[in-house]
């Protein structure tokens, strides 16, 4: 299994401003997973981060409102930018355990507020 | 594509009560079959899964099969406990393995 450190836990952020995401796994690992769960949805994958090249973003989302850096194979951040309260949201991330059965590990979330 | 569709909530049973919760799903090739569990204030826990037709995933008492002829994954339980309120999404997997499709959740609270 794996063990993902998110962090902040919430916040609470003035719309126009940006926040940055962190999220640090236990393990080195190839893909990493960013999803957003809105009030009373279900999770959408916002993007997956591979290391050492771009992240590739589902569609809706963009790099420019989106980015995400992944420097190495145990940590990547997200930054919601020039947030309006429609980016209220809790988002994840996510490591995925191919090499034996697939399975997912997410860490707790960040529960995201914007004013 | 990829999708999962899941029985609505909230739902509301008392303790000792019977649960299953509806999951169906759409998807190319054989994907593999989750259930995950969000207890309140945590990250999402894999509580089950099966990956391949006629398996059946089982874990804390719950119960799911890969029932391919009707493309669904229905989690049960016989008796459930009021620690076991919380929000189940089920999900699948697409062809690699890597990216997951959830349903909308179900939000389970056992009143003693």
């Amino acid at each position: 299994s794996a063990v993902i450190s998110q962090k902040p836990s919430r916040d609470i952020c003035q719309r126009g401003t940006s926040l940055t995401i962190q999220c640090q796994v236990d393990s080195q690992v190839t893909m990493m997973f960013w999803y957003r769960q809105q009030p009373g949805q279900s999770l959408t994958l916002i993007a997956t981060a591979n290391q050492g090249s771009e992240a590739t973003y589902e569609s809706g989302f963009v790099i420019d409102k989106f980015p995400i850096s992944r420097p190495n194979l145990t940590f990547s951040t997200l930054t919601v930018s020039n947030m309006s309260p429609e980016d209220s949201s809790i988002y994840l991330c996510s490591v995925a355990n191919t090499f034996r059965w697939p399975e997912a590990f997410f860490g707790q979330g960040t529960r995201l507020t914007v004013v | 594509g990829n999708s999962v569709t899941q029985m609505e909530g909230p739902v509301t049973l008392s303790e000792e009560a019977f649960l299953t919760i509806n999951c169906t799903y759409t998807a190319t090739g054989y994907p593999s079959l989750f259930w995950y569990v969000q207890y309140p204030g945590e990250g999402l826990q894999l509580l089950l899964k099966a990956t391949k037709a006629d398996d059946k995933g089982s874990n804390k008492g719950f119960e799911a099969t890969y029932r391919k002829e009707t493309t669904s994954f229905h989690l049960e339980k016989g008796s459930v406990q009021v620690s076991d309120s919380a929000v189940y999404f089920c999900a699948l997997t697409g062809a690699t393995g890597n990216q997951f499709y959830f349903g909308t959740g179900t939000s389970l609270t056992v009143i003693p």
